[in-house]
């Protein structure tokens, strides 16, 4: 029944690695998103998109790039992660269309550790 | 600029009600969420307002007002499963969601 998959639960990378997070839906959902959860903080948006090849900036771009190869897939890359970003990764899509009752469908998460 | 405000943390009682609050300053509105967050796991949905008033869904009710910015959760006959983290998200005029910190709710028995 799992419907968004993250690849991985838990990172650990060390500074100035590259990083890859991925992400799978098999919904046939158009739209997909990648946030940050900190604690104390609401999710805070990275990038989306909303069909192959398309990406947009969220709220925090910096330091993050993304790819959608195909419409299930959309990965996350850090090009040099820095400690800063030890965060919480949440994967989400929703289908095509905007709308405000579109909901959406969360992925377990990425817990990523920078040391 | 945009926020919205819930509370941090709230305790409650096994079989009682809890009412969580949000409040939200929003460049315009196109609908309010509140998704259930446990402790290592996805965010799931719980409900969508976009009109005034109360919507019920089983134990859970969610309520809106526009006028005055504010919504609420409310859980009634409250489970040990209910501790969880609940966010409020509110959707902007440009279709954007802003999220809330989220509320962590401990159940005790």
């Amino acid at each position: 029944d799992v419907k968004v998959t993250q690849s991985s639960r838990y990172l650990v990378k060390r500074t100035g690695e590259k990083v890859f997070l991925e992400c799978v839906q098999d919904m046939d959902h158009e739209n997909m998103f990648w946030y940050r959860q900190d604690p104390g903080l609401g999710l805070r948006l990275i990038y989306f998109s909303y069909d192959v090849k398309m990406k947009e900036k969220g709220d925090i771009p910096e330091g993050y790039s993304v790819s959608r190869e195909k419409k299930e897939r959309f990965s996350l890359i850090l090009e040099s992660a820095s400690t800063n970003q030890t965060s919480m990764y949440l994967c989400a899509s929703t289908p095509s269309g905007v709308s405000g009752a579109n909901v959406l469908t969360f992925g377990a998460g990425s817990r990523l550790t920078v040391l | 600029g945009q926020n919205i405000d819930q509370p941090t943390e709230m305790t409650a009682t096994e079989g009682a009600i809890v009412q969580i609050n949000c409040t939200y300053q929003t460049s315009g509105f196109n609908g309010l969420f509140w998704y259930q967050q446990h402790a290592g796991e996805a965010p799931t949905f719980l409900s969508y307002n976009v009109l005034d008033g109360l919507e019920e869904k089983g134990r859970f009710s969610s309520f809106l007002s526009r006028s005055k910015g504010y919504s609420y959760l409310l859980l009634k006959e409250l489970q040990m499963k209910d501790s969880a983290s609940y966010l409020c998200a509110v959707m902007d005029s440009n279709y954007q969601l802003i999220w809330g910190a989220g509320t962590k709710l401990i159940i005790k028995p």
